[in-house]
C-alpha cells in the first residue's frame, strides 16, 4: 500500500521556522518526482515546490521562493521542506505529493497543518 | 503566470451525469489531470494525461480535452461522489484550477 506520511506541522509565530518531513513507503520513492502542495483553510490547492528524482532540479512558487527549501533523501525514502520567515499567509495544510512525471501527481499524503499566528 | 479556470460549483441529481470543465490557454498541448477531494480528506487522482484512469478509479469517471478546455465527466452520479474536483496541468510549473464543488442533490 502506498503511503505518504507528513509530520512537523505546528503553531509558529510570524518570522519563525519549521521543517516538514514526509515518509514514503509502498512504492519506488527514488523513481518519483516529489512536490509540496498546500491548502489554506477553506481554499483551493496551491503548488509550492518541486524536486526531481536526483535532487538536481528544485522549483518554487513565487509565494515561497527565497524562504522555503525542498530536499529529499532517497536512501531514507524521505522528503523535506524547510520553511523560514513564515508569514500568517503561510497557514495551511501542507501535502506531500508524488508523481512518476513532473507533470502530474499520482499519490497524496494525508497532510500536516501549519499555523502561523502571533 | 499560467491559469486554469473552473466553475465554482456544479449540481446534479443521483444517477445523472456531471460535467466539470477546465479552461486554460493552449490547454490542448498540455496534459491535464483531475483530483477528487472529499470533505475532510486528502485529494485523490482520478484522471491523468487527459483521459487515463488510475487503477481503482471506476469507469464512471472519464476525461477529455479539446482546444482550450478539458472536461471531467462522471456518469451515474452517487452521493459519495460529492466532493471538490481540481484540474491540474503543467506549464513551467504545476498549476491547479480553483476547484469545482460538486453537489449531489
Amino acid at each position: 500500500e502506498v503511503q505518504l506520511v507528513e509530520s512537523g506541522g505546528d503553531l509558529v509565530h510570524p518570522g519563525g521556522s519549521l521543517r516538514l518531513s514526509c515518509a514514503a513507503s509502498g512504492f519506488a520513492f527514488r523513481d518519483f518526482e516529489m512536490n509540496w502542495v498546500r491548502q489554506a483553510p477553506g481554499k483551493g490547492l496551491e503548488w509550492i515546490s518541486f524536486i526531481n528524482t536526483a535532487s538536481s532540479t528544485m522549483n518554487y512558487a513565487d509565494s515561497v521562493r527565497g524562504r522555503f527549501a525542498i530536499s529529499r533523501d532517497n536512501a531514507r525514502n524521505s522528503l523535506f521542506l524547510q520553511m523560514n520567515s513564515l508569514r500568517v499567509g503561510d497557514t495551511a495544510v501542507y501535502y506531500c505529493a508524488a508523481g512518476y512525471s513532473r507533470k502530474w501527481i499520482d499519490y497524496w499524503g494525508q497532510g500536516t497543518l501549519v499555523t502561523v499566528s502571533s | 503566470s499560467y491559469e486554469l479556470t473552473q466553475p465554482p460549483s456544479v449540481s446534479v441529481s443521483p444517477g445523472q451525469t456531471a460535467t466539470i470543465t477546465c479552461a486554460g490557454d493552449r490547454l490542448w498541448n498540455k496534459y491535464v489531470s483531475w483530483h477528487q477531494q472529499r470533505p475532510g480528506q486528502s485529494p485523490v487522482l482520478v484522471i491523468y494525461q487527459d483521459y487515463n484512469r488510475p487503477s481503482g478509479i471506476p469507469e464512471r469517471f472519464s476525461g477529455s480535452s479539446s482546444g482550450n478546455t478539458a472536461t471531467l465527466t462522471i456518469s451515474e452520479i452517487q452521493t459519495f461522489d460529492e466532493a471538490d474536483y481540481y484540474c491540474q496541468a503543467w506549464d513551467t510549473s504545476m498549476v491547479f484550477g480553483g476547484g469545482t464543488k460538486l453537489a449531489v442533490l
